[in-house]
């Protein structure tokens, strides 16, 4: 079974970082793509972040770009966000997702939350 | 950025058929999936490049379109269907629609 877990939840100020943590399971997790996706409270979803299953690209959504960086550890079968410059607007639940082929998004963890707020 | 328009709500009643759809703002090929969202849960794949259903999905639902008008079908509507629904392109980047949340009378 596919399991996706994140954690590193939590409350920060404006300008602080942050960093999450999705630990992976039930798949060869070193042969896949994986993002980081978004959902503000009470809106809708929002790519954020890509990473290739080997690190050799990134991609990353304007609305973060420069402040936010993907990593992985195959390792350890873990995937990071590091979230910088954090801004009131990057309030959101934070999903880990596995990216099937085809830009696909087949198994989701539970999610995060993020506050930032002074 | 390719914008992915769904309406807000729609409200039916079990047993019947619905269908919700997604415009995209320029055409996506057939590069288009569906997810459901279940309040306090993380969205769940249902349908994947426009009308392959995923594994574990019940038959009541389907996909249908190509191009910048897609369709998601559940028929018959169940209890269980209660959920907000997203669209997603991978075609131009990924984005994702609004949502609809899908209601029953």
């Amino acid at each position: 079974e596919v399991q996706l877990v994140e954690s590193g939840e939590g409350l920060v100020q404006p300008g602080s970082s942050m960093k999450l943590s999705c630990v992976a399971s039930g798949f060869t997790f070193s042969n896949y793509g994986m993002n980081w996706i978004r959902q503000a409270p009470k809106k809708g979803l929002e790519w954020i972040a890509l990473i290739y299953y080997d690190s050799s690209s990134k991609y990353y959504a304007d609305s973060v770009k420069g402040r936010f960086t993907i990593s992985r550890d195959n390792s350890k079968n873990t995937l990071y966000l590091e979230m910088n410059s954090l801004r009131s607007e990057d309030t959101a639940m934070y999903y880990c997702a596995k990216e099937a082929r085809e830009g696909l998004f087949d198994y989701w963890g539970q999610g995060v939350m993020v506050t930032v707020s002074s | 950025d390719t914008v992915l328009t769904q309406s807000p709500a729609l409200a039916v009643s079990p047993g019947e058929r619905v269908s919700i759809s997604c415009r995209a703002s320029e055409g996506v090929n057939s590069y288009m999936h569906w997810y459901q969202q279940k309040p306090g849960q993380q969205p769940k794949l249902l349908i994947y490049k426009a009308s392959n259903l995923a594994s574990g999905v019940p038959a009541r639902f389907s996909g249908s379109g190509s191009g910048t008008d897609f369709t998601l079908t559940i028929d018959p509507v169940e209890a269980d269907d209660t959920a907000t629904y997203f669209c997603q392109q991978s075609w131009n980047d990924w984005t994702f629609g609004g949502g609809t949340k899908l209601e029953l009378k």
